[in-house]
């Protein structure tokens, strides 16, 4: 199976910080690459598709680049809305689909 | 607008079946560009993908080393719906279970089912 490896587990920052979560795949995944942002209590909803692509509906300080094994999803100015919830990259290379273990972050 | 509704119990005894229904609305299971998935989630094993039901000119279905031999994912195409059966569940099958479609990403869920292995 591929393992994804996020970092960092949590991070610190303020409104308005530019953030960067980073995640890894064991081995190339081209760009077969999804984010999802997940609320407390609430199912994951997706941010990224392939990587880049910016799903619809989805605020435009959500952005995703990367190729091969590693990836970033940068939120360019943090809002407090995003401080509640855990980021999570997943593969869809191959099966097993498999996710990162997510990122949270919490506010400075 | 899409949308899974879930529905099954919310404890199941150990060494048990674990059965979940998905009924779909506002997308057809034998769409030829979508996959129906089972995702589950819990502390220690994190988000982690079960296996998947799709139609390409015939029924398919992959499953996730993990649980292969013990899962089912189940088309119920006159109903709209889909379903899942795990057997001989033990405590560590203790987990959120989600209903998912895959066509450009995972873009819609349902709401997740708490499913609770425990005598």
């Amino acid at each position: 199976d591929i393992q994804m490896t996020q970092s960092p587990s949590s991070l610190s920052a303020s409104v308005g910080d530019r953030v960067t979560i980073t995640c890894r795949a064991s081995q190339s995944i081209s760009n077969y690459l999804n984010w999802y942002q997940q609320k407390p209590g609430e199912a994951p909803k997706i941010l990224i598709h392939a990587a880049s692509s910016l799903q619809s509906g989805v605020p435009s300080r959500f952005s995703g680049t990367g190729s091969g094994t590693d990836f970033t999803l940068t939120i360019s100015s943090l809002q407090p809305e995003d401080f509640s919830s855990t980021y999570y990259c997943q593969q869809f290379y191959t099966l097993p689909y498999t996710f990162g273990q997510g990122t949270r972050p919490e506010i400075k | 607008q899409v949308q899974l509704q879930q529905s099954g119990p919310g404890l199941v005894k150990p060494s048990q079946t674990l059965s979940l229904t998905c009924a779909i609305s506002g997308d057809s299971l034998s769409n030829n560009n979508a996959a129906w998935n089972w995702i589950r989630q819990s502390p220690s094993r994190g988000l982690e993908w079960l296996g998947r039901t799709y139609y390409r000119s015939k029924w398919y279905n992959d499953y996730a080393g993990s649980v292969k031999s013990r899962i089912t994912i189940n088309p119920d195409t006159p109903n709209n719906q889909f379903s899942l059966h795990l057997n001989s569940v033990t405590p560590e099958d203790t987990a959120v279970y989600y209903c998912v479609r895959d066509y450009q990403g995972i873009d819609y869920w349902g709401q997740g089912t708490l499913v609770t292995v425990s005598s």
